[in-house]
């Protein structure tokens, strides 16, 4: 089935990296999303990443994939307080029709 | 461009009363969700349509119904609201002819609250 696991929290201090985790469950999936929601707002895609590749890079973002274990991670460099948010993980589901969210990563940002 | 558009932001019913949330969207998309968001559960698919007239079933459809009958906006309706329907409610939309990664564009939400 169709299942997108992350845990719930992360706490860091400013200035330190961050790393939240995220196992999923559809190797076909073409593209793996990050996507980020800032308290009370709507969720906004922070980066993505190709199937084919291993990693990708953006500034303090950097994502790696691991095919084999289904295995997608987000690392976020001199992590600040406006990092504060939920993180969502997601793919396509079988059918293209419908984006798998994992449960999301509140990071807590602490000075 | 407003890009993705939900009304109303908050709303307040009793158990029973019916409400319609209506989204819309100006960038063309064929494809519009309705999700809702509880603690510690993520994003939950209601209903989902791939193009004007169609609609169809996700995760957790039951007491919800939805309606597409322009493509630029997407109907949520609850009937009878329960008190377990208490979630925020994010619309989204997007497109599969537009850019290679499929970008999933999101509402600012409808925070409900059924007494």
């Amino acid at each position: 089935g169709e299942d997108v696991e992350q845990s719930l929290f992360l706490s860091v201090r400013e200035g330190d990296s961050s790393v939240i985790n995220c196992t999923y469950t559809d190797s076909s999936s073409t593209y793996l999303y990050w996507y980020k929601q800032e308290p009370g707002a709507g969720l906004q895609l922070l980066t993505y990443i190709f199937s084919n590749m291993d990693m990708k890079q953006d500034q303090r973002l950097t994502v790696l994939l691991n095919k084999k274990d289904k295995h997608l991670s987000l690392r976020i460099a001199d992590t600040q307080t406006g990092d504060s948010a939920i993180y969502f993980c997601a793919e396509w589901g079988d059918n293209t029709d419908k984006l798998i969210f994992g449960t999301g990563t509140r990071l807590q940002v602490f000075p | 461009n407003a890009g993705v558009t939900q009304t109303p932001k908050f709303r307040v019913l009793k158990t029973g009363q019916s409400m319609t949330l209506l989204c819309a969207q100006d960038m063309n998309h064929e494809y519009m969700y309705w999700y809702r968001q509880d603690p510690g559960m993520g994003l939950r698919l209601i209903h989902y349509s791939v193009g004007e007239g169609t609609t169809a079933k996700g995760e957790v459809p039951d007491g919800y119904n939805v309606s597409r009958l322009k493509k630029q906006n997407f109907l949520l309706g609850l009937e009878s609201a329960a008190p377990s329907q208490t979630s925020v409610y994010f619309c989204a939309s997007n497109s599969l002819a537009g850019v290679s990664y499929n970008e999933q564009f999101f509402g600012p939400g409808t925070r409900l609250t059924v007494l």
